[in-house]
């Protein structure tokens, strides 16, 4: 069973575009929600992560928008530039347990 | 500059043939995990490791999958004997309990089995 569902499977968006990637979840015992990107041929690399406590999380371009009662949270790319084309996963975890719930990964293609 | 080493980057062998793949986690950190991604199945856990012990290794067939831990700075991932499905790429993390949750990944071993 898919702890954490991800979608879209794959976006484009024209460059300056704002792609957002969804991603959903069903165990309330989840308190640490991180965005791993990943270019090919490299390993998923950290980009942003947040905590229940807040809403949402901005970090440069990228905000993270967290919506504790409906237990969905997504990533936003403001400005998007051709090098953010990548795929992105979204995960889940509980503190203490170390283990991430990864989403199966949204492909994400930037037109210049 | 920290980071986890994982070697061979590249590995084609054929079908029956034993597969070792090793990562060096990054140093101080205590747990370590492994995956394997493909097209299909995207990232899954294989099996994870807290202060060397195994915690979990539910994500692995048993019958031809063995991962280990011979000491702090290197965790090793074997398959005996390999089949063509299990080409794939393996990523190998490690992150520190207790720590925010990150884990850092290394750059992973292509597995092509022919």
């Amino acid at each position: 069973q898919q702890q954490v569902k991800q979608s879209p499977q794959s976006l484009i968006v024209q460059k300056g575009g704002i792609p957002i990637i969804n991603c959903a979840y069903e165990n309330t015992a989840f308190d640490y929600f991180p965005w791993y990107q990943q270019f090919p041929g490299k390993g998923p690399a950290l980009l942003i992560a947040i905590r229940p406590d807040v809403s949402e999380k901005k970090e440069g371009r990228f905000t993270i928008s967290f919506n504790k009662s409906a237990k969905q949270f997504s990533l936003h790319i403001m400005d998007s530039q051709p090098g953010d084309s990548a795929t992105y996963f979204c995960a889940a975890s509980k503190t203490g347990a170390n283990n991430l719930f990864f989403g199966t990964g949204t492909r994400l293609t930037v037109i210049p | 500059d920290a980071r986890v080493t994982q070697t061979p980057r590249h590995k084609v062998t054929e079908m029956g043939q034993e597969v070792t793949m090793r990562c060096q986690p990054i140093l101080g950190h205590n747990t370590v995990f492994w995956y394997r991604q493909t097209m299909m199945q995207g990232l899954e856990l294989l099996a994870y490791f807290r202060n060397r012990a195994p915690l979990d290794d539910s994500g692995m067939p048993k019958d031809r999958f063995s991962a280990e831990m011979p000491d702090a700075t290197l965790a090793t991932l074997k398959i005996q004997p390999s089949e063509p499905r299990d080409s794939a790429v393996y990523f190998c993390a490690s992150g520190l309990q207790g720590g925010k949750g990150t884990q850092y990944f290394g750059p992973g071993t292509r597995l092509t089995v022919l």
